[in-house]
């Protein structure tokens, strides 16, 4: 049983398509993170959120920790967005579970 | 700049060797972890340190060591005892435990 699941695992856009990237979890968390790997198997953290909505750019992160729900949103795609991307969570002090990732490629 | 840097890139072991992954930060953190990465899994936590001179153990320590004499360094060596090793590990850092980990560029290690 996986603690935190994402959907869809693969996910294909035209380029300026708005996405959704979604991540439901089935413990009660501290905190949940949105991360971003690229090609090359680097790791960058874009959001981390214990509730409510955050936004850089063209990314915006929400949460419902009543529905144990997370969205990820990117609107006006573009192919640079291209990369897994890997919700996970932290779970009393040294529970951390991820998602195994949402491939996403957006094409020209 | 400041960053975390894992190295080497590549690595190769010989079955019944030790080997010892390096991991540096000068971002000042407190905390540092170490993941392993397996083709269609999540993450998994190896172990992590939330300060200097103590460490915990996360879902999948066994067949591994660490160490933290020093703010900056948390080497991980991957023992005999491991019998699949072969995997990509990612070190990570950040603030405290509470805060969001930088992650560095990752060490894939093979067996020969």
């Amino acid at each position: 049983k996986n603690e935190v699941e994402q959907s869809p695992q693969n996910l294909t856009a035209q380029e300026g398509e708005f996405i959704t990237i979604n991540c439901s979890y089935s413990v009660g968390i501290s905190a949940l993170h949105w991360l971003q790997q690229h090609p090359g198997g680097g790791i960058v953290s874009l959001f981390m959120l214990s509730s409510g909505k955050k936004k850089h750019g063209r990314l915006i992160a929400t949460i419902n920790i009543q529905e144990k729900h997370s969205s990820l949103h990117i609107t006006a795609s573009h192919p640079r967005d291209s990369a897994v991307y890997i919700c996970a969570v932290r779970w009393g002090s040294n529970q951390f579970y991820f998602g195994t990732g949402t491939s996403l490629t957006v094409i020209p | 700049d400041g960053g975390i840097t894992q190295s080497p890139k590549y690595l190769f072991r010989k079955e019944g060797q030790n080997v010892t992954l390096s991991c540096e930060q000068n971002l000042n953190h407190d905390a540092m972890y170490w993941y392993r990465q397996d083709p269609g899994q999540g993450l998994r936590l190896i172990y992590y340190s939330q300060i200097v001179n103590d460490f915990q153990k996360g879902d999948i320590a066994e067949g591994y060591s660490v160490s933290r004499e020093k703010k900056e360094s948390f080497p991980l060596t991957v023992t005999s005892a491991q019998k699949n090793p072969t995997a990509f590990y990612l070190c990570a850092s950040s603030i405290d435990i509470d805060q969001p980990q930088h992650f560095g560029d990752g060490t894939r290690l093979s067996i020969l």
